[in-house]
This record gives structure tokens, sequence and C-alpha cells, in this order.
């Protein structure tokens, strides 16, 4: 059964403050990993799709990057507008579907 | 583009009444998902379609249906409705190949009492 656990469930930055959210999985074979970003009482939005090990990908002030067993994403420098609720999700090789973790809440204070 | 589109955005529904959810997109899609979140649970997939006329089940597909009659919408229903079903649903929708990216409706809120 494939699994996705996120760490913490809960982070409370500074501005400015750099820091990792973690995204454990397990998967038979994986096609590719989703970062998404959910803001309150709104549909998640799509970040980043990560497919091999090694791989990264940068947007503004987040890097999402992938090994064989977790994937990281760096929040360099945020601002209060990076608060929101980080979602990972696992998509299995021959698969539409995807597996979602419980996601990680980021407040960042001024 | 509108994107993905949902309706309604909020609904109180009495147990044991009926409703029907809908999604909408205009990016040519071939696949649509329905979601439920709650609290703790995280996304949950409740039924998926890869095609006009086609649907399967996802984790947690008992008490629903669904329906793919047009490939721009795909209809989520609930017969007889329990406060177990209270919940965000989440419709979103993506187009096979390369990248598999699903992109995401804005959400309706039931509330079944």
């Amino acid at each position: 059964e494939d699994q996705v656990t996120q760490s913490p469930e809960a982070l409370r930055l500074q501005e400015g403050e750099s820091s990792s959210l973690n995204c454990s999985y397990t998967v038979s074979g994986l096609r590719g990993l989703f970062w998404y970003r959910q803001d309150p009482g709104k549909g998640p939005e799509f970040l980043f799709t990560l497919y091999s090990a090694g791989e990264e990908k940068e947007k503004e002030r987040l890097k999402a990057t992938l090994t064989k067993k977790e994937s990281f994403l760096h929040i360099t420098a945020p601002k209060p507008e990076d608060s929101a609720t980080y979602l990972c999700a696992v998509q299995p090789s021959g698969y539409s579907t995807l597996t979602f973790g419980k996601g990680t809440m980021l407040l960042v204070s001024p | 583009n509108a994107g993905v589109t949902q309706t309604p955005k909020f609904r109180v529904l009495k147990t044991g009444q009926s409703m029907t959810l809908l999604c909408a997109q205009d990016m040519n899609h071939e696949y649509m998902y329905w979601y439920r979140q709650d609290p703790g649970m995280g996304l949950r997939l409740i039924h998926y379609s890869v095609g006009e006329g086609t649907t399967a089940k996802g984790e947690v597909p008992d008490g629903y249906n669904v329906s793919r009659l047009k490939k721009q919408n795909f209809l989520l229903g609930l017969e007889s409705a329990a406060p177990s079903q209270t919940s965000v649903y989440f419709c979103a929708s993506s187009r096979p190949g390369t990248t598999d990216t699903q992109y995401f409706g804005p959400g309706t809120r039931l509330t079944v009492l």
C-alpha cells in the first residue's frame, strides 16, 4: 500500500527564517512526486513535480528535492504570504491516481 | 480559461436527502477525480474517471455515485446523505502523458445535519 507521511504537521517561522518540510513515501514504483500549496478555503494549487532521485526544482523562495525515500520542500527567507498548507502526493507507476499526505501547515510571522 | 469549476460552493443537507455536485473543466482533460478533505485525514480519492462514460472507485467510494456523460463534466451524487459525509469536496482534472499534473477546483463545503 502506498503511503505518504509529511512532517512536521505544523511549522511556525519568523519572516526570513529558512527551513524545510519533509515528505517520506513508500510506493512500489514512483512515476512522480507532486507538491501543492493550499490556502484556507481554496483548492490545492500545483507547485512542482519531481520524477527521479536527485532531481530539483525551484520557484521563487521554494526548492523541492527528491531522493528514493523522501522529498524536501526548502523555503528560503520566507515571507508571510508563504503561509499555507503544503501537500505532498505520490503517483505510482502505471496509475493515474495520487496518494496524498496530510500536509504541513506553515505560518510565517512578520 | 476558467480551469476547474465546482457547483455549488456551499450546501447544507438533512440526513437522508440527496444531492449532486457538479464539476466542469475547460482544459480538454481526459481524466477527472473527486476527493474529500477532512481535518487530520488529508485528501482522499472517492471516484475517478479516465474518459467519457468510464468511472472507477477510489479509496472511499461508499455512499457516493458518479457519472461522466460528457468529457468536460464529472458529477458526484449522494443518494442518502449521512453526517459522516460532512466534508469539503474537491474535483480535479488531468491530461494523461508526461506530467499527469492534477488541477483542482475551489471546492464545495457540504454539511449534513
